[in-house]
This record gives C-alpha cells, sequence and structure tokens, in this order.
C-alpha cells in the first residue's frame, strides 16, 4: 500500500512536497516511480529512486528541477519540484516497482494520487 | 509526446469484443516487457496486465495481453459497463533510459 500526502496549492516560482509511505512489503527492495498526469492528459513519468542506496534516474524533462529522496526509518518516499509553473499543476502519483531489485519491469501498486495545483 | 502509440477511443456494447493496439519501437516494446494499466474516472491508474502477458490475481479472465515484435494489444473479451475507462499501455525505453507511457485509450461502453 502506499499512502500520498494531502493536496498542495502553490504561486509560481514556488517548491512543493509530495510524500509517499509505503507499507505492507519490504521498502527496500523495490524502486519507487514517480508519474503525473496534467488535467485531461495522459500518463508522465518522472523517474525512480533505488530506496536501498538513495540513487535515482529523473526523465530529461525533469532533470534539475526534480529531486527524489526516501527515508527508510519510516519507509517513505518524497518528490521535490522547485520553480513550480501552471504547467505542474497535475495530479501526481507514486508506483512500486513489480520485480524486486529491478527498475525496468512495471508498476504493480499505485499511491492514490496527490493533486497540485499552482495558481 | 508520448512514443508508444495507441488509437484515441474504442467503443462496444456490452458482451462485444474490443481491441486495442499499442505500437512502438525496438528500444522499447522490441525488447521489454509491456504493462497495461487501467483508469477509471477520478482514480489512481490500476495495472491490469503484467509482463507483457499476465493477469494479476483479481483481474477478470476477459482481459488480455499480447505483444508481437515492437506492438502490443489488449484484449476485452466481453465487454461490461465497468470497464469504460483509459488504457495505457507501457515499457521501458533502452535507448532513452526512460520508462513510456502510451497515448491512452478511452474505451466507451455504448
Amino acid at each position: 500500500h502506499l499512502a500520498q500526502s494531502g493536496a498542495e496549492v502553490k504561486k509560481p516560482g514556488a517548491s512543493v512536497r509530495v510524500s509517499c509511505k509505503a507499507s505492507g512489503y519490504s521498502f527496500n527492495d523495490y524502486y519507487i516511480h514517480w508519474v503525473r498526469q496534467a488535467p485531461g492528459q495522459g500518463l508522465e513519468w518522472m523517474g525512480w529512486i533505488n530506496p536501498n542506496n538513495g540513487g535515482t534516474k529523473y526523465a530529461q524533462k525533469f532533470q534539475g528541477r526534480v529531486t527524489l529522496t526516501r527515508d527508510t526509518s519510516i519507509t517513505t518516499a518524497f518528490l521535490d519540484v522547485t520553480r513550480l509553473t501552471s504547467a505542474d499543476s497535475a495530479i501526481y502519483f507514486c508506483a512500486k516497482e513489480d520485480q524486486p531489485y529491478l527498475y525496468y519491469y512495471g508498476m504493480d501498486v499505485w499511491g492514490q494520487g496527490t493533486t497540485v495545483i499552482v495558481s | 509526446q508520448s512514443v508508444l502509440t495507441q488509437p484515441p477511443s474504442a467503443s462496444g456494447t456490452p458482451g462485444q469484443r474490443v481491441t486495442m493496439s499499442c505500437s512502438g519501437r525496438t528500444s522499447n516494446i522490441g525488447r521489454n516487457y509491456v504493462y497495461w494499466y487501467q483508469q477509471l474516472p477520478g482514480t489512481a491508474p490500476k495495472v491490469l496486465i503484467q509482463k507483457s502477458s499476465q493477469r494479476p490475481s483479481g483481474v477478470p479472465d476477459r482481459f488480455s495481453a499480447s505483444k508481437s515484435g515492437t506492438s502490443a494489444s489488449l484484449v476485452i473479451g466481453g465487454l461490461r459497463s465497468e470497464d469504460e475507462a483509459d488504457y495505457y499501455c507501457a515499457a521501458w525505453d533502452d535507448s532513452l533510459s526512460e520508462y513510456v507511457f502510451g497515448t491512452g485509450t478511452r474505451v466507451t461502453v455504448l
């Protein structure tokens, strides 16, 4: 199970942090992906984090503006997005990788989503 | 811009068979597993098909999928009203080193 933090409203230029609390499985063994969905649009992959060592991979589009971190003591992953614009208004999802220790299969469990409005 | 191409819409009456395609490249579908996700209105996506053709427990057997070369397809064997949703294919892309989603297909039950 992945439980995400609540909705956020931010001003342009601000930053936002979204959290994703994992439970019911071994947090360190499965990569966490982040995906966003703009209003009326499709799904867009943002990156992944390896909870075991904190290693990250970002989609080129988000390089330099997105940071993924985790706190293994509370089995929680975090998404930070800086320099927000209206184009960042979207629902942000975290999702657990299907296969342990790998990142290139797919996602089997999704968080409920966090709505971020930039206005 | 999505790397995987899906038809924007599909429809059918209850009980009909509906097929949707997902077209990609060697670097994604050609070399990696395809996952299919179902997104009901106002909800988070849910995995429908894993590893190109495997149904997770709890997914009805009217859903099936296959992959051939650089394309994949999802079939709903007997359409039901609760299947009205958006369906996305996805795969890892070795060239981009990114996970890519399809453009999505909206299924309407007439």
